[in-house]
């Protein structure tokens, strides 16, 4: 079967711009993961998903950032007014079950001008 | 500031040389993971170590988990260069979150 996919695959945009990032989970996994990855840094937790269960959005850097997932499924990252720190590999991951092992996309690097 | 310290950060080898990665922590996870990243990919899952002094092993890698499950280690033997990547550690916490190593970039040359 398919594996998560992301689009774009490439964002540019300029400081102040909001920018929407979408993640297509692997079909039938219920929980589903935002990380950002910046260069020489690991995977940073962002947000997740499970099942109808409330996210946590414990990991979001700052209110500029919003997450939804509709119909238990797709998911948009959303970053309001973008600032240059902004810019990285924005990474989405889906599993089983919370706790399952994780299957990653292969991210959306934005790069904020 | 990062839970997990990987090193080296860097690591350039010949064919057919060993090599070692090292992740480090204080804190003490319910289990580690090891992953590999390629250029223009997302992570994907090498092992999963959770018992204390647990071994195992994949083909020519070699993972370890600490006795206290604050560290591990990653050997490969007689690297090739295929083992080119990004190797990224993540320890679990108690409430299923990963937090991830930094990473270390190994380069095998032809």
């Amino acid at each position: 079967g398919a594996g998560v996919s992301q689009s774009p695959s490439n964002k540019v945009t300029e400081k102040g711009k909001d920018v929407e990032l979408r993640c297509d989970p692997i079909s039938g996994h219920t929980a589903l993961y935002w990380y950002r990855q910046s260069l020489g840094q690991g995977l940073e937790f962002l947000i997740y998903f499970q099942g109808n269960s409330a996210p946590d959005k414990s990991g979001l850097p700052s209110d500029r950032f919003s997450a939804e997932r509709t119909g238990g499924s797709v998911s948009t990252l959303t970053i309001q007014r973008t600032q240059q720190e902004d810019s990285a590999v924005y990474l989405c991951a889906s599993s089983y079950y919370w706790g399952n092992e994780q299957f990653f996309g292969p991210g959306t690097r934005l790069t904020v001008l | 500031t990062q839970l997990l310290e990987q090193s080296p950060q860097f690591l350039s080898i010949q064919e057919g040389e060993n090599l070692t990665v090292y992740c480090n922590s204080s804190s003490v996870f319910s289990s580690l993971q090891w992953y590999r990243q390629e250029p223009g990919e997302g992570p994907v899952l090498l092992v999963t170590v959770v018992t204390g002094g647990e071994v195992k092993k994949l083909k020519r890698l070699t993972f370890q988990f600490g006795d206290a499950r604050k560290d591990s280690s990653l050997h490969i033997t007689a690297a090739q260069p295929g083992d080119t990547g990004l190797y990224l550690c993540a320890g679990e916490l108690r409430d299923y979150k990963l937090s991830f190593g930094a990473g270390t970039t190994v380069t095998v040359r032809a």
